[in-house]
């Protein structure tokens, strides 16, 4: 079936260095997509979407870069801070946009 | 501003009994959508609503019921608890349909049947 999954399990950096966190999906009528941040024990946390119209969107530290070409997802934060350490979740919109799927998340540990 | 509200934090249930997880949102949103979050794994949607009245299978709803008498209030019931659904619960909601708004979650309800 249609799904969204991320390539990395896990994720280290260096505190100031750049990260990138990757998220293939497969579901080519998708037009809209989302990245949320899940910090442990809490509910995750909306960071940047974009629709499928648009191949990029830069927010405060975070760019989100889609290529509809391969289905690939990509948020990239700058200058990664120890506050950055968490799961981060790409998800898709089906069905008509009442329904997100989640990939399974990927795990970013920044590295004093 | 409280956004999402969830209760209990956390439960632990026998096998066949019963339980409301309770969730409000006070951002006055139409959509609400219950997930449940299993170890390592991303977010699967039980069943959502666009409105007042108005309830919707997601991917999962075997073994759950919900309503919406009100706008701000999303409840949850488990009729009889299995232990397949040990896990953590989310309530979220949107103002528009998520292809126009992103979601606002709760901070969850982990929940373990034994």
């Amino acid at each position: 079936g249609e799904s969204v999954g991320l390539h990395l399990p896990t994720l280290s950096v260096q505190e100031g260095d750049n990260s990138i966190i990757n998220c293939a999906y497969s579901n080519s009528a998708s037009d809209y997509f989302i990245w949320y941040k899940q910090e442990s024990g809490k509910g995750p946390q909306f960071i940047i979407d974009i629709r499928s119209n648009m191949d990029k969107r830069q927010g405060q530290r975070v760019t989100v870069l889609l290529n509809k070409t391969v289905k690939h997802l990509s948020l990239q934060i700058a200058a990664t801070q120890p506050g950055d350490s968490a799961v981060y979740f790409c998800a898709e919109s089906t069905g008509g946009g009442n329904k997100l799927t989640f990939g399974t998340g990927t795990q970013l540990k920044v590295e004093l | 501003n409280a956004g999402v509200t969830q209760t209990p934090k956390f439960r632990i249930l026998k096998i066949g009994q019963s339980m409301t997880l309770q969730c409000t949102q006070d951002m006055n949103h139409n959509y609400m959508y219950w997930y449940r979050q299993d170890p390592g794994m991303g977010l699967k949607l039980i069943y959502y609503s666009v409105g007042a009245g108005i309830t919707d299978k997601g991917e999962v709803p075997n073994g759950y019921n919900v309503s919406r008498s009100t706008t701000e209030d999303f409840p949850l019931r488990l009729e009889l608890a299995a232990p397949s659904q040990t896990s953590v619960y989310f309530c979220a909601s949107s103002a528009r349909q998520t292809k126009n708004s992103p979601l606002h979650f709760g901070n969850g309800t982990r929940l373990t049947v034994t």
